[in-house]
């Protein structure tokens, strides 16, 4: 099983920063099947990223996913308010699924 | 647009099986262009997943899970369904369905971009 591990748990930020977050994998992700989530209170997860760096429809351009193999980063270049929530990433590449334990971008 | 449903008893006893379904609308659940899959949220707590099926009934369970769980697809009702048995206060989480895109040719599933709002269950007696 590839275990993700999120850096940091927690990221306090102002809008209009940049927030960087990060998720490792114990083994190399198959062909970087690297998706990211949002999730706000009291609602779904919304996939932001795919692919590691592909953006899921209708996703801003300010939301950017990098990296390959085990190393991966979800970059918000420049924060809003409606930013701020729980951040998940997770592996497709090979069963099981798995999930990191969340990064929550909380407002400075 | 697919949309998803998920319903089921808001409680279960401990040691009972825990029964979930999910209605698809917007779309055939037969399709091979979709797979489907559970995920679950304990309170406070992070995403894990649960299993998915394919159009073909082809299942991939999570192996903490595996030897309690059937999930499994009722092209009549368009829905899928989940089962869990033996269930213990560890199971209580929000349950959701979800979809991805699935590649019949390469056999490749992607990311879930269609998720439903999810369902509370609580086991306790």
């Amino acid at each position: 099983e590839i275990v993700l591990t999120q850096s940091p748990g927690t990221l306090s930020l102002s809008p209009g920063e940049r927030a960087t977050l990060s998720c490792r994998a114990s083994q190399s992700v198959s062909s970087d099947w690297l998706a990211w989530y949002q999730q706000k209170p009291g609602q779904a997860p919304r996939l932001l990223i795919y692919g590691a760096s592909s953006r899921a429809t209708g996703i801003p351009d300010r939301f950017s996913g990098s990296g390959s193999v085990t190393d991966f980063t979800l970059t918000i270049s420049r924060l809003e308010p409606e930013d701020f929530a729980v951040y998940y990433c997770q592996q497709y590449g090979s069963s099981p699924v798995t999930f990191g334990q969340g990064t929550r971008l909380e407002i400075k | 647009q697919l949309q998803l449903q998920e319903s089921g008893p808001g409680l279960v006893k401990p040691s009972e099986t825990l029964s979930l379904t999910c209605s698809v609308s917007g779309g055939s659940i037969s399709s091979t262009k979709n797979y489907w899959g559970w995920i679950r949220q304990p309170p406070g707590k992070g995403l894990e997943w649960i299993g998915s099926i394919y159009y073909n009934g082809r299942t991939d369970y999570n192996p903490s899970l595996q030897s309690r769980l059937t999930i499994s697809l009722d092209t009549s009702k368009n829905q899928l369904s989940l089962k869990l048995s033996s269930v213990t206060a560890a199971d209580t989480a929000l349950y959701n369905c979800a979809s991805g895109t699935y590649y019949y040719a390469s056999g490749f599933a992607d990311a879930f971009d269609i998720w439903g709002q999810g369902t509370m269950v609580a086991v306790s007696s």
